[in-house]
């Protein structure tokens, strides 16, 4: 079945160790998103890629970045990570741009001790 | 700002009665709305899309309206089951084809 597989399921970093969290999909989606989701709150945008244009939101931090060194994987490196980021992330493609729904994989749990 | 609003309160209801949910925005003008299921520790997964020209549209035992006017989307499941329990997400569509996603509303069925 084509679909969206992140990797891995729970993470566990220690306090400003760099981490990163991967994704990648089989249904060979042009788009892909990383959002970030805190308990109870909605996802959060924080980048999307265009094929290989990247597209920083606004207020994600820095410490935030993304790779997508190929159509099917895509990864989100958190360079610093704090408290405050420990978080689901949840990867997602669409098809186009213009097509309007995403495919959700099902989520990295991080931890930041 | 722009805001999206969901139920603040979970649902509680009895199995075979129908939830009803609700989305209110505030500075969108979305040409379509979508509706995601998430459930515990997993990613949303998409259940429908409204545009901004239907009032209307269903699938199985779901309806969803959409009123551009008062800016609202309900979100009804009718003849509910136990299974149904989950966060259900309101999506808006952002001007740049990005969504904004609300905080959901948590639907517990009872059977």
């Amino acid at each position: 079945d084509a679909m969206v597989i992140q990797n891995p399921r729970y993470q566990v970093t220690q306090f400003g160790k760099p981490v990163t969290l991967s994704c990648s999909q089989t249904l060979n989606h042009n788009v892909m998103y990383w959002y970030q989701q805190k308990s109870s709150q909605a996802p959060k945008l924080l980048f999307h890629y265009y094929d290989k244009d990247f597209n920083n939101e606004a207020d994600t931090p820095d410490n935030f970045q993304s790779r997508r060194p190929n159509t099917s994987f895509c990864f989100l490196d958190i360079r610093s990570p704090g408290l405050g980021d420990a978080a689901m992330y949840l990867c997602a493609t669409s098809e186009e741009r213009t097509k309007e729904t995403q495919y959700f994989g099902p989520g990295t749990r991080l931890l930041v001790l | 700002s722009q805001k999206i609003e969901q139920n603040s309160e979970a649902l509680n209801i009895q199995e075979g009665k129908t939830a009803t949910l609700t989305c209110n925005y505030t500075n969108y003008s979305p040409a379509y709305l979508q509706w995601y299921r998430q459930d515990p520790g997993r990613g949303p997964v998409f259940l429908l899309l409204i545009r901004e020209n239907e009032k209307e549209k269903r699938k199985e035992r779901l309806k969803v309206t959409f009123d551009t006017t008062l800016k609202q989307s309900l979100f009804h499941i009718t003849a509910s089951q136990p299974a149904d329990s989950a966060t259900y997400l309101c999506a808006l569509e952002r001007d740049d084809y990005k969504l904004s996603f609300g905080a959901g509303t948590t639907v517990t069925v009872r059977a």
